[in-house]
């Protein structure tokens, strides 16, 4: 259960879009299409944006498209608003748990 | 209203234990598996454990080394964390959260707002 591999930070304009990779093994990521994701906000609990790697809660909004090719998922933001300023982990069944990334800090230019 | 209630946090000793607990309102707690993580100050979230609906089936990190022990009791709506042998380490804000079950099924749909454990003398 090592974690997944996400980049510390992000950044993109305010309108733009910006992707976030979580690359992770054929244990975890490549073996199962249950990676799912999670904006956090310092001092809140996080919020589930997608589950089943691109299949969004009712009250998400569209701008947020999730994807996956082999041991590598995405999260791509569009649109990019000042609310959408916050740390967003990946996490993907792993067999016999779950495990997460180490979570990107996005911020909004 | 559907919420997730921590509790049992505070400043412990090294090596002594303490029992969170995680209550759940608003939804049939027992028809949910429920999820145990963690995030160290500066750092990122980090998944504990698992117990699925009926607590029969229990998923844990590596890293605990067999520390922490998760249960139920759905006739109180329910969940702990059992933490033993705690170290400077185990220093963080612990978060209980929902499976999503049938509609988000594999992910953490509803989440409490942690509760802080300090492990200090």
């Amino acid at each position: 259960q090592s974690a997944l591999t996400q980049p510390p930070s992000a950044s993109g304009s305010l309108g733009q879009s910006v992707t976030i990779s979580c690359t992770g093994t054929s244990s975890d990521v490549g073996g199962y299409s249950l990676v799912s994701w999670y904006q956090h906000h310092p001092g809140k609990a996080p919020k589930l944006l997608l589950y089943e790697v691109s299949q969004r809660p009712s009250g998400v909004p569209d701008r947020f498209f999730g994807s996956k090719s082999g041991n590598t998922a995405s999260l791509t933001v569009s649109g990019l608003q000042a609310e959408d300023e916050a740390d967003y982990y990946c996490n993907s069944y792993a067999g016999r748990g779950w495990v997460f990334g180490g979570g990107t800090k996005l911020t909004v230019l | 209203q559907v919420q997730l209630v921590e509790s049992g946090g505070g400043v412990v000793q090294p090596g002594r234990s303490l029992r969170l607990s995680c209550v759940g309102s608003g939804f049939t707690f027992s028809a949910h598996a429920v999820h145990w993580v963690r995030q160290a100050p500066g750092k990122g979230l980090e998944w504990l454990a698992q117990l699925w609906s009926g607590g029969n089936y229990k998923y844990y990190a590596d890293s605990l080394k067999g520390r922490f022990t998760v249960s139920r009791d759905d006739s109180k709506d329910t969940a702990y964390l059992d933490m033993n042998s705690l170290s400077a380490e185990d220093t963080a804000v612990y978060y209980c959260a929902r499976d999503g079950q049938l509609f988000a099924p594999y992910s953490l749909d509803l989440w409490g707002q942690g509760t802080t454990v300090i492990v200090s003398s």
